[in-house]
């Protein structure tokens, strides 16, 4: 596709549950990071993934949070056992890293709205 | 932690400068500044990105002072599209990682 794509764009839960992200990066873009706003708040960062592995998980709130990106393309947030305080909207973005050159352009997605009631 | 602070709010009015500043008093010698802005409901989008040296773009001006400890982001000409979230970034980290530290932002209000 053109732009970061994330789904789905609302998800409402309720507490307890295990919740799923998606975020499927623009073609050929090797970089992908998450973060989570919260109403009235900038955006804060989560995980940063660099090809397949996670090259900084520092953001990771608890090990509840958990995410993937197998193949190097298409990631996946994992939340388990939800509580009220997770609901945020959560972007996806993702860079062009050329050897030698890095433009450091982040593209964002329309992020995810999650609710947990 | 966020490197970076911004006032919480401007207001500009229609077609006249918008001068947005921001205070990165302690950024590394490495560290990048880049702007983006937010519009309702929207992502963030990329406005421009520098270093030590003036850039300009079609969107924007970034001025940085020469201590690097401080920056202006400038829209010549505002208009009431521009009305938005405004985030001053330090980029932090190595050619292998690099993360993006936002703050809480500038929120721009531009008046007919």
């Amino acid at each position: 596709g053109a732009g970061v794509s994330q789904t789905p764009s609302n998800k409402v839960t309720e507490k307890g549950k295990y919740v799923e992200l998606r975020c499927d990066p623009i073609s050929g873009h090797t970089a992908l990071y998450w973060y989570r706003q919260s109403l009235g708040q900038g955006p804060e960062f989560l995980i940063y993934f660099q090809g397949t592995g996670a090259a900084d998980d520092s953001g990771l709130p608890n090990d509840r949070f958990f995410a993937v990106r197998p193949e190097g393309s298409v990631s996946t947030l994992k939340i388990q056992r939800t509580e009220r305080g997770d609901s945020a909207v959560y972007l996806c973005a993702s860079s062009l890293r050329l050897a030698g050159f890095n433009t450091g352009e982040l593209f964002f997605g329309e992020g995810s709205r999650l609710t947990v009631l | 932690d966020a490197k970076t602070t911004q006032p919480p709010s401007m207001d500009c009015a229609e077609g006249r400068a918008a001068n947005l500043p921001c205070n990165h008093s302690t950024i590394s010698g490495n560290e990048y500044v880049y702007w983006y802005r937010q519009i309702h409901s929207q992502g963030p989008q990329y406005i421009i990105h520098g270093l030590k040296n003036n850039e300009t773009n079609e969107m924007a001006s970034l001025i940085i002072t020469e201590d690097r400890k401080s920056s202006t982001l400038i829209l010549p000409h505002a208009t009431l599209r521009d009305t938005a979230v405004y985030y001053c970034i330090v980029r932090v980290g190595t050619s292998g990682t690099y993360k993006y530290i936002f703050g809480t932002g500038t929120r721009l209000k531009v008046l007919a």
